[in-house]
């Protein structure tokens, strides 16, 4: 079975803080995603890495950014959080040709 | 702007009956399609996904597939409480593309 883990479920942190959410798979996926999800608003995308230290920006990329140094673990950072940052932040990953996105638990993060 | 539409509901049905959730989409020459689930809290698990035109099912569950109308649904049969759950319509574009395109999803309640 596919593994995706997150760091952490639950977050609260203050405004201005440096964040990281760190997310590790462990079916040798080239393809990791970072989302967030709000009410009324659905899964939206934030960055994508489709190989170690390649990414590509998503739908709602600003104020975030990512690392991905090994081929299990794609890290989100909030560089500076602010309030409008607060949400469900999930992680899915998902292997060449196969497109199905396997997602961890999610971390609800709270800024405040 | 590739879209992927979905009533919001809640789509209320009696415990035993059949639920219908409906998704369409705006690029015709999107690829796969995906029906997730999601708990309140909890992250998306995959419920079953079509790449063909017409039929697929799996248990309970049954997608169908119109490439030519541009939509795909998803009958739940004898649906049951622990069905209760919004339900997320994901579609992959046409081309080498990583990225899916989700839906708002459909908020299901079985009533016992």
């Amino acid at each position: 079975d596919v593994k995706v883990t997150q760091s952490s479920r639950y977050l609260v942190k203050r405004t201005g803080e440096k964040v990281f959410l760190e997310c590790v798979q462990d079916m040798d996926h080239e393809n990791m995603f970072w989302y967030r999800q709000d009410p009324g608003l659905g899964l939206r995308l934030i960055y994508f890495s489709y190989d170690v230290k390649m990414k590509e920006k998503g739908d709602i990329p600003e104020g975030y950014s990512v690392s991905r140094e090994k081929k299990e673990r794609f890290s989100l950072i909030l560089e500076s959080a602010s309030t409008n940052q607060t949400s469900m932040y999930l992680c899915a990953s998902t292997g060449t040709g196969v497109h199905t996105q396997y997602f961890g638990p999610g971390t609800r993060l709270t800024v405040l | 702007q590739k879209e992927v539409e979905q009533n919001s509901g809640p789509l209320s049905v009696p415990e035993g009956a059949i639920a219908s959730l409906n998704c369409t989409y705006s690029d015709r020459g999107s690829q796969s399609f995906f029906w997730y689930r999601q708990y309140s809290g909890k992250s998306p698990e995959l419920i079953m996904f079509i790449y063909s035109n017409g039929d697929k099912e799996d248990g309970r569950f049954t997608a169908q597939l119109n490439k030519a109308s541009q939509y795909v649904s998803l009958l739940i049969r004898d649906s049951q409480p622990s069905d209760s759950a919004t339900y997320l319509c994901a579609v992959r574009g046409a081309g080498n593309n990583r990225k899916l395109i989700w839906g708002l999803g459909t908020s299901l309640a079985v009533n016992p």
